[in-house]
């Protein structure tokens, strides 16, 4: 069984700063994938960004950036230049190869201040 | 194509009374995947069809939750006898499953379930 957690259930940063969320997972598979997700208030959730367990080199895209720690089991995603757009809730998922399943976290709520 | 619909997008109803939620994936999906939200929470696993087979069912889905595909499109969730514990925001997903690779989950907005 996978496991993911965020122990950060809020996190504020100032407009064009930048912020990293944090996420630890847990799974006996050696092939899988991680996720981070953004829902917006009473928005659908989209897909910010993945990365896959066999790529050492860690994903980015546009702004959006993560840092992954194979060993450790932690997956943290960085936003530059944080936008008032990226206000949501962020996930961290997982998302064994074997399996069709997403298991989730808690959350992060990102506010961002003008 | 506008994406993963569910409707409604709101139920209130009163305990003991059974709901019924609507899915329509992304055409031609093949894949589609129920998940509950709870306030505060993140997403957790109910069930998943690819076509019409109901391939998994997670230990949350109890005997008063049943999910039809019937003919590997659109999806229902039916919910019996509802508790005050169900209360909660069920999403859907739908992802194109292709011979090895990855297959994004694309989410709908989810029904807000109420229970008085």
């Amino acid at each position: 069984a996978q496991t993911v957690t965020q122990s950060q259930p809020e996190m504020s940063v100032q407009e064009a700063e930048t912020v990293t969320l944090s996420c630890t997972y847990d799974t006996s598979e050696s092939d899988y994938y991680l996720f981070w997700y953004k829902q917006p208030p009473s928005r659908q959730m989209i897909l910010v960004i993945r990365q896959e367990a066999y790529k050492q080199q860690n994903a980015t895209e546009n702004r959006f950036s993560v840092n992954f720690q194979k060993a450790a089991k932690s997956f943290s995603l960085k936003i530059s230049d944080s936008q008032l757009g990226d206000a949501a809730m962020y996930f961290c998922a997982c998302k064994e190869t074997s399996g069709s399943r997403l298991t989730f976290g808690e959350g992060t709520q990102l506010t961002v201040n003008p | 194509d506008t994406g993963v619909s569910q409707d409604p997008r709101h139920k209130i109803t009163k305990r003991g009374q059974n709901v019924t939620f609507r899915c329509d994936p992304i055409s031609e999906h093949n894949r589609l995947y129920w998940y509950r939200q709870t306030l505060g929470q993140g997403p957790e696993f109910l069930t998943y069809f690819q076509n019409e087979a109901q391939l998994e069912k997670s230990r949350l889905l109890s005997d008063r939750f049943s999910a039809e595909r019937p003919k590997g499109s659109f999806s229902t969730l039916e919910i019996q006898r509802t508790e005050q514990g169900d209360s909660a925001m069920y999403l859907c997903a739908s992802s194109l499953k292709l011979a090895g690779g990855y297959n994004e989950q694309f989410f709908g907005p989810g029904t807000r379930l109420t229970v008085l």
